[in-house]
């Protein structure tokens, strides 16, 4: 089976201060891809990131980092100095294409508020 | 500017009466997709096109239906609406023929159902 775990539902953060987002995921296919994407409170969901099973090199944008280990099957995301502006939720999903097709799973979610 | 464009954004329909939501893109992209997202939970595909060919995911209930006329549109009719569809439904695009790109997603239909 296929599934992504966001165990945090909800962290606040006060401005500044840096914060990781959990996820870990599930499948037997070697062949994988994960993402995150934000959902600010507009509604659309606005692609951040994605990674496929065969890289493992950390990522950084920014502020934001990525740090993907497949020896715990996590694909951590975390910001640094934190904004107001990056109050949302933020999706990790997962896509198998070989036994999926075009199904992205996602996470749960996990809400970010950021107070100034 | 908006690449994915979902209509209306706000939706009011009554029990049982047939509704239908857009969504138009101009990224050119062969891969449409609907997602159905209640409150407080993460999106679930309910369907996605491949150019024409319709592929059903095998929990979407019957009551919800996809046409696509052509390569820019795409709507989603829910013919006997009830209050559990009461819901955000989220279309988005992507553009790759071997799955792995990722969606562009539209603002989204939030549906009441009263």
């Amino acid at each position: 089976a296929q599934k992504v775990t966001q165990a945090q539902t909800e962290i606040s953060v006060v401005e500044k201060e840096d914060v990781t987002l959990d996820c870990v995921y599930e499948t037997r296919d070697t062949t994988y891809y994960l993402f995150w994407y934000k959902q600010p409170p507009s509604g659309e969901l606005v692609f951040l990131i994605r990674r496929n099973s065969f890289d493992e090199q950390n990522e950084i944008s920014g502020r934001y980092s990525w740090n993907f280990q497949k020896s715990t099957s996590s694909f951590n995301f975390t910001i640094t100095a934190s904004q107001v502006v990056d109050s949302a939720v933020y999706f990790c999903a997962l896509n198998c294409p070989n036994t999926g097709g075009f199904k992205t799973i996602f996470g749960a979610g996990t809400r970010l508020f950021v107070k100034a | 500017d908006a690449m994915v464009i979902q209509n209306p954004r706000y939706q009011v329909t009554q029990f049982g009466k047939p509704v239908t939501l857009s969504c138009s893109q101009t990224l050119n992209h062969n891969v449409m997709y609907w997602y159905q997202q209640k409150s407080s939970q993460a999106p679930k595909l309910l369907f996605h096109y491949y150019d024409k060919d319709f592929n059903n995911e095998a929990d979407t209930p019957d009551n919800f239906q996809s046409r696509r006329p052509n390569t820019s549109f795409c709507f989603l009719d829910i013919r006997s609406p009830g209050l559990g569809d009461a819901a955000m439904y989220l279309c988005a695009t992507s553009g790759s023929t071997d799955r792995r790109a990722e969606a562009f997603f539209g603002q989204g239909t939030r549906l009441t159902v009263v």
